[in-house]
């Protein structure tokens, strides 16, 4: 059974970088049958793709155009986890911020989430 | 990348038949066989209920059913049940490599 479970501070202060980390367990980062993901959900935006990496070779990372420009995905193999980073953030970054598998074309496990505000 | 088209709500009593549609475009939902269904209770993450549009994972109960025609999806309940009250959305993968979620659907058992 597969698990992820999610870690990070729930307050950010504007401008600065939210930071989370998603830990597997029951399966590998670094498998060639699946991608790692991070999904955010707020009332204005709903649900929203935030960005990918998954191994296929060599090492891929994609993330969606409304935050390209300040997002991060990395995986950590030695811990068999993966993090995001978001630059700059502002009051609306405010969300639960979830990792997901993504296997079949669709999420099929889910972290726990983290409610992230950002205020000062 | 706008989000796809869902009803706020739709309600039925148990034991009815009630359908959810998700409205997208030929880039996404009309181009793949890649829409899936997920079922949120509050405080919770979105649970799998299908996947490539018409699939259920193991476990979900034969009374959920996906469907497509062109650019909309369904997701059909066949005998509501009073469990199946939570927010529902649809995903579906798009033809510039990401995912776009539905704006969600609010199921309410009378």
């Amino acid at each position: 059974q597969v698990q992820l479970q999610q870690s990070g501070p729930g307050l950010v202060k504007p401008s600065q970088t939210l930071s989370l980390t998603c830990a597997i367990s029951g399966d590998s980062v670094s498998t060639n049958s699946a991608t790692w993901n991070w999904i955010r959900q707020s009332p204005s935006r709903g649900l929203e793709w935030l960005g990918r990496t998954y191994y296929r070779s060599k090492w891929y990372n994609e993330y969606a155009v409304s935050v390209k420009s300040r997002i991060t995905i990395n995986p950590d193999t030695s811990k068999n986890q993966f993090s995001l980073q978001l630059n700059s953030v502002t009051p609306e970054d405010t969300a639960v911020y979830y990792c997901a598998r993504n296997n079949n074309w669709s999420f099929d496990y889910w972290g726990q989430g983290t409610l992230v505000t950002v205020s000062s | 990348q706008s989000a796809l088209t869902q009803p706020p709500s739709v309600s039925g009593s148990p034991g009815q038949s009630v359908t959810i549609s998700c409205t997208g475009t030929s880039s996404d939902v009309g181009s793949y066989n890649r829409v899936s269904w997920y079922q949120q209770s509050p405080g919770t993450a979105p649970k799998l209920i299908i996947y490539e549009v018409t699939s259920r994972p193991s476990g979900v109960p034969d009374r959920f059913s996906g469907s497509r025609s062109g650019n909309t999806a369904s997701l059909t309940f066949s005998g509501l049940q009073a469990e199946d009250e939570a927010d529902y959305y649809c995903s579906s993968y798009t033809s510039s490599g990401s995912y776009v979620f539905g704006t969600g659907t609010k199921v309410t058992v009378l």
